[in-house]
């Protein structure tokens, strides 16, 4: 069975600092990464995938995300944050052969001005 | 184009009723996917829909059950509901099989 954990349910941050969410998932086979972003009050938004290629993904509004597969993690990453991206941030994975999304807890980022 | 829709954006329910929400995919996708999201935790995979037919189904009891129509569109109906039924109720929909899925405002369920 597969499972996801991030590790840090909240996370404050003052304004252009730098951020790190943590995502580490548990396989035995090969499977899809997935970063997804939910504003208050609203559904969930792609933020980044990895399929296959490049072990580097990058979102347009300046996320990151690397996938390390020895590590088994998929951390995202912002090197300077704006107060727009104070949201709650999921991590998921999904198998190969199967589309069901399992999803970790979420991480709140909060930015302070 | 329009995203993913549900409806209601709200609802309140009693113990014991029963609840229909809706949802519909975005154009041309032919997949959706339903998810259970509780407070302070991670959207739960409840169903998959692909051509009308179920394609998986998660650890949920007999009380949930779904439809896809024609058009795409689905149906969540949760009966003999339970004050653990309250939760924001998503729906994803994606072009095929092992496609990216995209996700709808979702469906705000109390259960009083």
């Amino acid at each position: 069975a597969q499972s996801v954990t991030q590790l840090d349910s909240q996370v404050p941050v003052f304004e252009e600092a730098p951020v790190e969410l943590r995502c580490n998932y548990s396989s035995s086979v090969s499977v899809y990464l997935f970063w997804y972003v939910q504003y208050p009050n609203q559904g969930l938004q792609l933020l980044l995938k990895y399929l296959s290629g490049s072990t580097l993904v990058e979102s347009i509004n300046g996320f990151e995300a690397e996938f390390n597969k020895s590590q088994t993690s998929f951390h995202l990453r912002k090197p300077s944050v704006h107060i727009s991206d104070t949201a709650e941030y999921f991590c998921a994975v999904s198998v190969y052969n199967t589309d069901k999304l399992i999803f970790g807890t979420g991480t709140r980022l909060q930015v302070f001005p | 184009d329009a995203g993913v829709t549900q409806s209601p954006t709200h609802l309140i329910k009693t113990r014991g009723q029963h609840v229909t929400l809706r949802c519909s995919p975005i154009s041309g996708h032919k997949s959706v996917s339903w998810y259970q999201q509780v407070l302070g935790q991670g959207p739960q995979f409840i169903f998959q829909y692909y051509e009308k037919e179920e394609r998986g189904r998660g650890n949920f009891p007999d009380r949930f059950s779904a439809r896809q129509f024609p058009n795409y569109s689905s149906e969540l109906n949760v009966n003999a509901l339970l004050l653990g039924d309250s939760a924001l109720y998503l729906c994803a929909s994606s072009p095929g099989l092992k496609e990216t899925q995209y996700f709808g405002p979702g469906t705000r369920l109390l259960v009083l």
